[in-house]
């Protein structure tokens, strides 16, 4: 089956830092998504991107489906965005759909 | 308004015990899914239905058995729970089933002792 992979694991920042987290995936996928867990638990969709960029607020998602990545980036993090991000790949006709393994970023203030 | 709603936000039970998890959408959506959340954080889809009609089923043991007595509502039966089961199971709704942006619930929390 497909494989997502993202990186870093584990990421510590300053309030104020920039920030970029990149999703792998092993084959071709009819759509991304990426995906924020906050330390309470609830997962709120950030961007819906099979490809292109996006771009809301602080936030912009770009994947490039040839490539088979995608990068999420943060500007100026804040405490509120600390959490687990993921990224969720859709596949074949039979709306199969896997999430990497997250990146947990912790902001400082 | 809640768009996604689960029912119990909390479960504890015994080994055995057999438990229902409850999931409401009123975002007018056709399709909605089952996840479990692992200890270490991991995802991985149990069950998807697009208007009330099962489209995915991964490999779960066959003691987890969903149902969806109209679009709005997709349920969670679990027989005999083990040890194992004990995970965060989220709730989620999308317009389509071509996994488009989906909406999650705030999760049930089931611990089995």
């Amino acid at each position: 089956g497909i494989q997502v992979e993202q990186s870093p694991p584990d990421l510590i920042l300053q309030e104020g830092a920039n920030s970029t987290l990149r999703c792998n995936f092993s084959d071709s996928v009819n759509n991304l998504q990426w995906f924020h867990q906050n330390p309470w638990g609830q997962l709120i969709n950030l961007f819906y991107i099979p490809s292109g960029t996006k771009q809301n607020g602080r936030l912009s998602a770009t994947t490039v489906a040839t490539e088979r990545y995608s990068l999420l980036y943060i500007s100026s993090s804040q405490t509120t965005d600390s959490g687990v991000y993921f990224c969720a790949v859709g596949y074949s006709s039979a709306s199969k759909i896997i999430f990497g393994s997250g990146t947990r970023l912790s902001i400082r203030p | 308004d809640t768009a996604v709603s689960q029912t119990p936000k909390y479960l504890v039970t015994q080994m055995g015990n057999d438990k229902s998890i409850k999931c409401e959408q009123n975002l007018g959506h056709d399709t909605m899914y089952w996840y479990k959340q692992d200890s270490k954080k991991f995802l991985k889809i149990m069950f998807s239905y697009n208007n009330k009609e099962l489209i995915i089923n991964e490999t779960v043991p066959n003691r987890f058995s969903p149902k969806s007595p109209d679009k709005a509502h997709l349920n969670l039966h679990i027989n005999s729970l083990e040890l194992g089961d004990s995970a965060v199971y989220f709730c989620a709704s999308s317009q389509g089933a071509q996994q488009e942006t989906q909406y999650f619930g705030p999760g049930t929390r089931l611990l089995v002792l």
